[in-house]
């Protein structure tokens, strides 16, 4: 069965540093999506992506975010310079089409700034 | 604006227990309402929606009926499993171009044998 998969599972940073989460949505699929979580908070939407452009964003997704589909099956979600606060799980989500079906979400990413 | 509210874990059940978990959602204009289940280990997976006042999700045991005088989405079982221990999301979606999904904080179930 066709899957969303994202890299790495797990990844440490230090504050400041840049960090490339990564997501491979499934291939027959349109629309993309970046959702954060943070420990003991609600699954927030982040950013949806589509035709190769950003599509609607929160007010969470400032200037530190940026998402790029660079060849055709990748999905990336690049956060410039990490802060202790944007430690959280990070899940990356697809679409078929724009109607009401079902988005399949990958495994997600947890994120640890120190 | 678009928001959802669902009771606070962990729950703790024994098996064949009778499951709720109440989820209420404040909406403009008619969203869709959706369940996700979270396993251990795993991702979000879709457990069952509604997309109308009165429609009755289904899937694997779980029930949850649109209700849209309550505002209301809860999630029932009337057997729980161990298996069925995860954490379940109640969730909208607005509609729209993005079809962007506004999650509840997610409760924690615990099937005890």
């Amino acid at each position: 069965e066709p899957e969303v998969t994202q890299t790495p599972s797990h990844q440490v940073t230090q504050m400041g540093q840049e960090v490339i989460l990564r997501c491979v949505p499934i291939s027959n699929h349109l629309y993309f999506y970046w959702y954060r979580q943070i420990l003991g908070q609600k699954v927030e939407f982040l950013v949806s992506f589509y035709n190769n452009e950003i599509s609607e964003k929160s007010e969470i997704f400032d200037d530190q975010f940026s998402v790029e589909r660079p060849d055709g099956s990748n999905f990336t979600l690049k956060i410039r310079s990490t802060k202790l606060e944007d430690s959280a799980m990070y899940f990356c989500a697809s679409r078929r089409t724009d109607q009401n079906t079902e988005a399949f979400f990958g495994q997600g990413t947890r994120l640890t700034v120190v | 604006g678009n928001s959802v509210t669902q009771m606070e874990g962990p729950v703790t059940l024994s098996e064949e227990a009778f499951l709720t978990i109440n989820c209420t959602y404040t909406a403009t204009g008619y969203p869709s309402l959706f369940w996700y289940v979270q396993y251990p280990g795993e991702g979000l997976q879709l457990l069952l929606k509604a997309t109308k006042a009165d429609d009755k999700g289904s899937n694997k045991g779980f029930e949850a009926t649109y209700r849209k005088e309550t505002t209301s989405f809860h999630l029932e079982k009337g057997s729980v499993q161990v298996s069925d221990s995860a954490v379940y999301f109640c969730a909208l979606s607005p509609g729209g171009a993005t079809n962007k999904l506004i999650f509840g904080t997610g409760t924690l179930l615990a099937v005890q044998p």
